[in-house]
Parts: structure tokens; sequence; C-alpha cells
């Protein structure tokens, strides 16, 4: 079974600074894998994916991650931080086994921001 | 507006009532899921839906059930609602591919 893993609970960073945000996956063939960003009181927005093709994938917000298969780890990556980009951080991975999707979370990473 | 709209937004019942939690979708997809959100556990899946006759369980579907009354309407029903079901519950959508997920802002639910 496909599993997520985020090795940190909680991350502080300071406004400027950079940040790199863990996920570990566990799956037997090539995962679909994405990243979510929960701002407060808001619902799950996809801040980028990842299919096939170019291991380093670009996403929203100035965000970055890159897929390595060795490692089976998808980190997210950011060069300068921003107030507005403390929030809750989901990693999830998907299989397309048969045509279903059925994606796994990871338990989240809470990225506080300070001044 | 809203892609995916829940419905109420927050609601507060008590121990032993019937609860139903409501979803809908303009962004015309097939698919769509229903999770629960508690701090530190992430998002773990209810049940989902692939089409209108296409109900499935999830990791956590006990104390829960769903009907999917149009491709655009997904509900949750809580039977008889206890207080370890207080939680965020999140509604999604997604097409078959590529698979990404568009969520609804959540509804929070009390049970006292």
């Amino acid at each position: 079974a496909q599993s997520v893993t985020q090795p940190d609970i909680h991350i502080t960073v300071s406004e400027g600074a950079s940040l790199e945000l863990r996920c570990n996956y566990s799956y037997g063939a090539t995962p679909y894998l994405f990243w979510y960003v929960q701002s407060p009181g808001q619902g799950l927005q996809l801040l980028l994916k990842y299919f096939s093709g170019d291991t380093l994938v670009q996403g929203i917000k100035g965000f970055e991650a890159e897929f390595k298969r060795s490692q089976s780890s998808f980190n997210l990556r950011k060069p300068s931080v921003h107030w507005s980009d403390a929030a809750e951080y989901f990693c999830a991975v998907g299989s397309s086994s048969g045509g279903s999707y059925i994606p796994t979370f990871g338990r989240g990473t809470s990225l506080i921001v300070h001044p | 507006d809203a892609d995916v709209t829940q419905t109420p937004r927050n609601r507060i019942t008590k121990t032993g009532k019937r609860i139903m939690l409501e979803c809908s979708q303009t962004k015309g997809h097939d698919r769509m899921y229903w999770y629960r959100q508690d701090p530190g556990l992430g998002l773990r899946l209810i049940y989902y839906s692939f089409d209108v006759k296409d109900i499935n369980k999830g990791e956590i579907s006990d104390g829960y059930s769903v009907s999917r009354q149009a491709q655009a309407k997904f509900s949750l029903s809580l039977e008889s609602a206890i207080p370890n079901q207080t939680a965020l519950y999140f509604c999604a959508t997604s097409d078959a591919t590529p698979y990404e997920q568009y969520f609804g802002p959540g509804t929070r639910l009390t049970v006292t």
C-alpha cells in the first residue's frame, strides 16, 4: 500500500529565508505526487504536481519540488519565504493502477514565518 | 463563485443526532471525495465516488454514509453522531486525469 511521510510537524523560518519541506513516499511503481497548501480557515489548494518527465517541477507562488526516485522523496522548496506563506502543507501520493486513483495524504507540516 | 461548495460551514450538534453535510461542484468532474481532517492526522478518506452509480468506502467509513444524488452533488451523513466525529470535513473533486483534487472550504463539525 502507498504511504506518505512528512517528518516535520512544524517548521519555523524567518521571512526572506529559504525553505525546504520534506516528503517521503512508499510506492512500488512511479507515483503521482502532489503538494497542497492549506491557509488558515480554508480548503486545500494545489501547489504543484509530478506525473512524469522533468523531475524538477515548478508550481504556483514561487514553489518548486524535486522528485528523487532513489530517495523516494518529493521535497518542496522556496528560495525566499514571504509572511503569507505561513500555512499547513500536505504532500500526497497516488497511483493510477487500473485507472483508479486514490490519493494518500501525509500528516502535514505547519510552516511558521517570523518577521 | 466557488467551484466546490459545502454546507453548512459550521455545525454544532448533540450526540445521537443525525446530520448531513452537503457538497456541490460546478467543475463537471465525475469523481468526488469526502475527507475528515484532525490535528496531526492529516486528511483521511471517508468515502469516494467515481460516478453517480459508483460509491466506495475509504479508510474510515464506519459511522458514515454517503449519497451521490447527481454528478454535481455528494452528501455525507452521520446517522448517529458521536463526539469523536468532531472534526473538519472536506469535500473534493477530481477528473479521471490528471487527478489533482479541488477542495471545498470545509465544514467544521462539533458533536457535544
